[in-house]
């Protein structure tokens, strides 16, 4: 049973079209990270949440932390192109280590 | 270069054969984290370092599987004796200190490795 559970595992939409990927628990985090992985490549961090109900915008990037901090959200307003990778959410529950969820591979169609 | 490098980036391993992949950490970063990413899924944690002391090893798979980091700069993960089921991206990752709610990890290209 996966800790952390992201939805949807794969979206494919149009450029310009808005999208939501959600990550949920049953456990309580300290702490959420969002990261976007592209082949061949190592996650990046995108955005650290840390209190509930906390509200983050990166760009045409939104990221919500649930009011419990076991959920987060991340919205993409008009998606183009570039916006294309793997989204991982990943939660601290003690100490240093991640535990991520299965991602969200998103493909953005010109 | 400034970032995480790990070598080599592609390991072929006929099964039952030992691999040591290596990582660089970022220079001063004085956590490093050893992650498993199996194909179309999230990584999973194996190890951690605080310095040269191993403090968790709680999701290493078997004891097929070792990491040191002797200096507490470069750490190498051996896997002994190669299982198909070993195939997956090997990811490194480094912070700059011990840890923390906020902490970013820093992670490297990965070692992808496949066993035959």
């Amino acid at each position: 049973t996966q800790l952390l559970e992201q939805s949807p595992q794969f979206l494919s939409i149009q450029e310009g079209e808005n999208l939501t990927v959600y990550c949920n628990s049953s456990s309580v985090f300290s702490s959420l990270q969002w990261y976007r992985q592209e082949p061949g490549e190592g996650p990046v961090l995108l955005v650290t949440v840390v209190t509930g109900g906390e509200v983050k915008k990166l760009k045409r990037l939104t990221f919500q932390f649930g009011d419990a901090r076991k959920d987060s959200s991340l919205h993409i307003t008009a998606a183009q192109p570039g916006d294309t990778g793997l989204y991982l959410c990943a939660g601290v529950l003690g100490g240093s280590r991640l535990t991520f969820g299965e991602g969200t591979q998103l493909t953005v169609n010109p | 270069g400034a970032g995480v490098s790990q070598s080599p980036r592609y390991k072929v391993a006929k099964r039952g054969q030992d691999v040591a992949l290596r990582c660089d950490p970022i220079s001063g970063h004085v956590s490093l984290f050893w992650y498993q990413q199996a194909l179309g899924q999230g990584p999973e944690f194996l190890t951690y370092f605080q310095n040269e002391a191993q403090l968790d090893k709680s999701g290493l798979p078997s004891d097929r599987f070792f990491a040191e980091r002797p200096e507490g700069s470069v750490s190498t993960l051996k896997i002994q004796r190669t299982q198909q089921e070993d195939s997956a991206v090997y990811l490194c990752a480094s912070s700059l200190t011990p840890g923390g709610i906020t902490d970013t990890q820093y992670f490297g290209p990965g070692t992808r490795l496949t066993v035959l």
